[in-house]
């Protein structure tokens, strides 16, 4: 049971374009969720969180949506810079109450290619 | 403090194998967890500490895999007669205990089974 799914495995886009990263989940009481960027031989880092409570977080380059509604939260880098080529990963932590710890829960991920 | 650390960084074993894994988490951090990913997929959870205590087991931990945290600072994880479905990517992450608190991931131990 994937609660939470990426499904574009890869994305490519020029330098300064604008990159879409998609994430759906399958749970609304999921209040909260995270963009993790993971590059080769290294764990992942945090980017970009935003709670259910609002639609939109900024930080920079790097704006992440929640559409409710759909179930579907997106990530989006403007400008896209090639340093910004990696494996992009969306989370949620469990559902309140389900248990006393914050487990992440993982998409599949999709990497981003950034094209100079 | 330089973040989260994990040794070693790969690991080549035969099957049947055991090998142990260390992590060392951020110093002022009392959650700690441990990840796997395998390629093509995200990281998945497998267990985590609060402190010195193991809270909570993924049913991806099966009986050959254990992991301590004895004195609530870092931890090992032990997988015993290491099968070729084991290889992938541990992963090692720590928090401040609250709910929606960032974890921090360490760069992984990479294991391949022959």
């Amino acid at each position: 049971d994937q609660q939470v799914k990426q499904n574009s495995p890869s994305l490519s886009v020029q330098e300064g374009r604008i990159s879409i990263l998609n994430c759906d989940y399958t749970n609304s009481m999921f209040d909260y969720f995270l963009w993790y960027k993971k590059y080769p031989a290294e764990g992942p880092t945090f980017l970009i969180s935003i709670s259910s409570i609002k639609d939109k977080n900024e930080d920079g380059r790097f704006t992440v949506f929640l559409n409710k509604s759909a179930k579907h939260l997106s990530l989006h880098i403007v400008p896209s810079q090639p340093g910004d080529s990696a494996v992009y990963f969306c989370a949620a932590p469990p559902l309140i109450g389900e248990t006393s710890g914050s487990r992440l829960t993982f998409g599949e991920g999709t990497q981003l290619t950034v094209n100079p | 403090d330089t973040g989260v650390s994990q040794d070693p960084r790969h690991k080549i074993t035969k099957r049947g194998q055991n090998v142990t894994f260390r992590c060392d988490p951020i110093s002022e951090h009392n959650r700690l967890y441990w990840y796997r990913q395998t390629l093509g997929q995200g990281p998945e959870f497998l267990t985590y500490f609060q402190n010195e205590a193991q809270l909570e087991k993924s049913r991806l931990l099966s009986d050959r895999f254990s992991a301590e945290r004895p004195k609530g600072s870092f931890s090992t994880l032990e997988i015993q007669r290491t099968e070729q479905g084991d290889s992938a990517m541990y992963l090692c992450a720590s928090s401040f205990s609250a709910r929606q608190e960032t974890q921090y991931f360490g760069p992984g131990t990479r294991l391949l089974v022959l």
